[in-house]
């Protein structure tokens, strides 16, 4: 049974700092998936990591995979406000479906 | 269309009252799934419907009974909830049930009382 865990669970930033949230997984998963929640809102694909070594970027968001390590971090680059929101990794897929970790809330303060 | 649609949005229901969710999307994916969100928690899977059959069941009391009319609809209908079923349930869909990316409909809010 696959299981992810994220790392920290609450993150308080200033606006301009860099910070790294990270994502373990407990069995072999081909792809690593990242997710953002508003509150009271759905699920935003972020991004979608298919093979060891993959590294995708979108604006200040970096996330990268490393399979043999089980680990996939997501990294933010001079945060800002906007970027507050729930991050969630999450593993498996197809006929599985997703297994999520809890969540990382981050808040991001001027 | 990339878009996965939920109705209603938001459902109150008694616990004697039947009701339905509906999801809906036409991006030619043939993998559907159901989703429940307790707050401040991650979704946990429900259901899994590959090529219209159902594959997954996670142990879901039979309160939660899905239905796939095709491959572009999926319901779930609910019957004598608790309050403890209160949640948001999303739906989501994949091209196929092949480790493809996930896309997610904005979900029903649904509180029973």
């Amino acid at each position: 049974e696959l299981k992810v865990e994220q790392n920290p669970l609450f993150l308080s930033m200033q606006e301009g700092k860099n910070y790294t949230i990270y994502c373990n997984y407990s069995t072999t998963s081909d792809r690593l998936y990242w997710y953002r929640q508003d509150p009271g809102k759905s699920l935003e694909s972020l991004f979608v990591l298919l093979s060891n070594g993959a590294v995708k970027q979108e604006g200040r968001l970096m996330a990268s995979l490393d399979t043999k390590a089980r680990l996939s971090t997501l990294h933010i680059t001079a945060a800002v406000h906007d970027l507050s929101a729930t991050y969630f990794c999450a593993g498996g897929g197809g006929a599985d479906g997703l297994t999520f970790g809890k969540g990382t809330h981050l808040i991001i303060q001027p | 269309d990339t878009e996965v649609t939920q109705t209603p949005k938001h459902l109150v229901m008694g616990m004697t009252n039947k009701k339905s969710l509906k999801c809906e999307q036409h991006m030619g994916h043939r993998a559907m799934y159901w989703y429940k969100q307790k707050a401040k928690k991650p979704p946990e899977l429900m259901f899994v419907y590959s090529y219209e059959k159902l594959s997954i069941n996670e142990s879901v009391p039979s309160r939660f009974s899905p239905e796939c009319p095709n491959s572009s609809l999926l319901n779930l209908h609910l019957h004598a909830l608790q309050p403890e079923d209160s949640a948001l349930y999303l739906c989501a869909s994949s091209l196929q049930d092949s480790y493809y990316e996930q896309y997610f409909g904005p979900g029903t809010r649904l509180t029973v009382t």
